[in-house]
């Protein structure tokens, strides 16, 4: 199976601020990636698909970019919404596999 | 708009069964494949199988290949998962998710749509 790694697991930001979440595929995925943001006790949401496409519905604060096997999910000043954990999915081959996630806490 | 809803879930025996649905509305729901995501409490989430959307193609996790079983009946809008030989590590919040793309394919099928889940736990 494709391991999907995620950089940093964890990461403190203030409002306003811009953060960079990386994932990294261990083979070339082409763009099949997606990535998903989960509150607490709710189901996941997918905010950009085939690694920087905005989901309809999606701030334009956040965006994607990447292919092969690096990708980045950049927010661009950070909402109190925003403070979630981030997962990317490859869905190039099955089984699709998500990173281990990126818990983004208020500083 | 597009909702899901999973039922099924309770309290199960290791070793025994349950079977899990999702009732689906707010889309052509035969059009679309159908996954279903588990979340082990407090953990990241695990892909666990995929439908397509006429009932022909399955693929599974392989911790799971040979005790769960996706179908679906179309005419219902609903997906199932039925689940034998439970353990205890397939404790989880199962979610069922819209395929975001029509059709089958192998690649591109990421899930846009979930449900809110539904917990299964497995314990003596």
């Amino acid at each position: 199976a494709i391991q999907m790694t995620q950089s940093p697991l964890s990461l403190s930001a203030s409002v306003g601020d811009r953060v960079i979440i990386t994932c990294r595929a261990s083979l070339d995925i082409r763009s099949d990636l997606g990535w998903y943001q989960q509150r607490p006790g709710v189901a996941p949401q997918l905010m950009i698909h085939t690694a920087s496409r905005l989901q309809s519905g999606v701030p334009s604060r956040f965006s994607g970019s990447g292919s092969g096997t690096n990708f980045t999910l950049t927010i661009s000043s950070l909402q109190p919404e925003d403070f979630a954990t981030y997962y990317c999915l490859q869905a190039f081959t099955y089984p699709y596999t998500f990173g281990q996630g990126t818990k983004l806490e208020i500083k | 708009q597009v909702q899901l809803v999973e039922s099924g879930g309770g309290v199960v025996q290791p070793g025994k069964s349950l079977r899990l649905s999702c009732a689906a509305s707010g889309f052509t729901f035969g059009r679309y494949g159908m996954h279903w995501v588990r979340q082990a409490p407090g953990k990241g989430l695990e892909w666990v199988a995929v439908l397509s959307y006429d009932g022909s193609a399955k693929i599974y996790l392989d911790s799971v290949k040979g005790r769960f079983t996706v179908s679906r009946d179309n005419s219902r809008n609903t997906l199932y998962l039925h689940m034998n030989g439970l353990r205890t590590e397939d404790t989880a919040v199962y979610y069922c998710a819209k395929s975001r793309r029509t059709g089958w394919l192998m690649q591109g099928f990421d899930p846009d749509y979930w449900g809110q889940g539904t917990l299964v736990t497995v314990s003596s």
